[in-house]
């Protein structure tokens, strides 16, 4: 079992849709969450990050941990064609350099 | 700013060739980092160079070599390629090792025959 899952999709939503995003993972130690988005033939680009359990939010997106669970999700609110493209999870431990991602997640948004 | 450049952009090689990927980063950033991503993979990290003058090995080290030239320049190195080496390579750079903030290049393309 990979340490970090993430469902590949592709996940195919109408235009103005919330979007949901998820990652399990099974390290107890994962401190620090991220969100990247890569858009086709392009390299990662951070979208968020949050350290231990909570909540964050910035403009359409949230990013939402729940340690208990070991469970992270993100939230894209009024989904538009241009978020169309694949959303990673990554995460470290507090003593380590060496991030786990997620196999990540290919989101279409149609009009 | 250019951010993180690479080259070259697509590589096609034999098994058995060496050949060497340079990355280079124009936001002063002292951490730099080279990563493969493969289908059903995700992304995982081949070395890092917290500092120019070091550099540490990630998740997937085992037939690679790296050079921290300077702080702007990091290269990846296949001594012999294989075919399991066929990959996309990302480089990413950030300000420090434990910033969460990768800026991530644009990739090579590499096959192996």
């Amino acid at each position: 079992q990979k340490e970090v899952e993430q469902d590949p999709g592709p996940l195919s939503v109408p235009e103005g849709a919330i979007v949901s995003l998820n990652c399990t993972y099974s390290n107890s130690a994962f401190q620090y969450f991220m969100w990247y988005r890569q858009y086709s033939r392009k390299g990662p680009e951070l979208l968020m990050y949050t350290y231990s359990s909570g909540n964050k939010e910035d403009g359409r997106f949230t990013a939402q941990v729940d340690k208990s669970s070991k469970y992270i999700s993100l939230f894209i609110r009024d989904s538009q064609p241009s978020d169309s493209a694949t959303y990673l999870c990554a995460m470290f431990s507090g003593g380590s350099y060496i991030p786990t991602f997620g196999r990540g997640t290919s989101l279409i948004v149609h009009p | 700013n250019a951010g993180v450049t690479q080259t070259p952009k697509f590589q096609v090689l034999k098994t058995g060739q060496s050949m060497t990927l340079q990355c280079a980063q124009d936001m002063n950033h002292n951490s730099m980092y080279w990563y493969r991503q493969d289908p059903g993979m995700g992304l995982r990290l081949i070395y890092y160079s917290a500092s120019e003058g070091t550099t540490d090995k990630g998740e997937v080290p085992n037939g690679y070599n790296v050079s921290r030239l300077n702080k702007r320049e990091f290269s990846l190195r296949l001594e012999s390629a294989a075919p399991s080496q066929t990959s996309v390579y990302f480089c990413a750079s950030s300000e420090h090792v434990r910033d969460f903030e990768q800026y991530f290049g644009p990739g090579t393309r590499l096959t192996v025959t």
